[in-house]
């Protein structure tokens, strides 16, 4: 069935630093791809999407490119600040209004 | 505002006790959802629904029922509860004319079963 892989459950950076979260897609044709962020207490919040092959999403700071090729769509950012620490989930959407995400990664920044 | 709203937020029971977690969002969305935040397995979807009276099988249905009774109103409905269904719940909605899906989410309600 259809799912997602994101292969770092936490990840420790320095203010300033580069981020890079890793997600891969197991779907057949074209699925929409998110990226979704949670703060402690949250839920998660729509972050941004992107539908289509080499298409790139972006919001805050954030990106990530539709690879369909390596059947990526990793988060990055330039310059993380402390603010970012949150949890972010990587989610595939097929049709039919069934979403499913990724098991999530930790990111904590320190000042 | 537009938003979805749980209740309770917290919920302690006993297994075998019965419990009801309520979800009301005012996006007007059809569709609503709800899903179990668990460590390690990040959000798996329960059960979703795309209008009133209409309920969808998701992917860890067991143990679990669920009701729409409105357009802003879905529960989900624990009757024999057990302490593996201790986890953190979240309803979410999205809306039909979103061909992508994007989901909305409440804040959670957390569940101890002890």
């Amino acid at each position: 069935g259809d799912s997602v892989t994101q292969t770092e459950g936490q990840v420790a950076l320095s203010e300033e630093d580069f981020l890079t979260i890793h997600c891969n897609y197991s779907a057949s044709g074209y699925p929409a791809l998110f990226w979704y962020v949670q703060y402690p207490g949250e839920g998660p919040q729509f972050l941004f999407r992107a539908s289509r092959d080499k298409e790139k999403g972006s919001s805050r700071g954030f990106e990530a490119t539709y690879d369909k090729g390596t059947t990526s769509f990793h988060l990055r950012k330039a310059s993380v600040q402390e603010s970012d620490s949150a949890v972010y989930y990587c989610a595939l959407g097929t049709g039919g209004y069934k979403v499913v995400f990724g098991s999530g990664t930790r990111l904590l920044v320190s000042p | 505002e537009a938003a979805v709203t749980q209740s309770p937020r917290n919920k302690v029971t006993v297994t075998g006790g019965n419990v009801t977690l309520s979800c009301r969002q005012t996006n007007s969305h059809n569709y609503m959802y709800w899903y179990r935040q668990d460590t390690g397995h990040g959000l798996r979807l329960i059960h979703y629904s795309y209008g009133a009276g209409n309920l969808q099988i998701g992917d860890v249905p067991d143990g679990y029922k669920a009701t729409r009774t409105t357009q802003e109103d879905f529960f989900l409905l624990l009757e024999l509860a057990s302490p593996s269904q201790t986890s953190l719940y979240f309803c979410a909605s999205s809306d039909a004319r979103d061909s992508q899906n994007t989901l909305y989410f409440g804040a959670g309600t957390r569940l101890s079963v002890l």
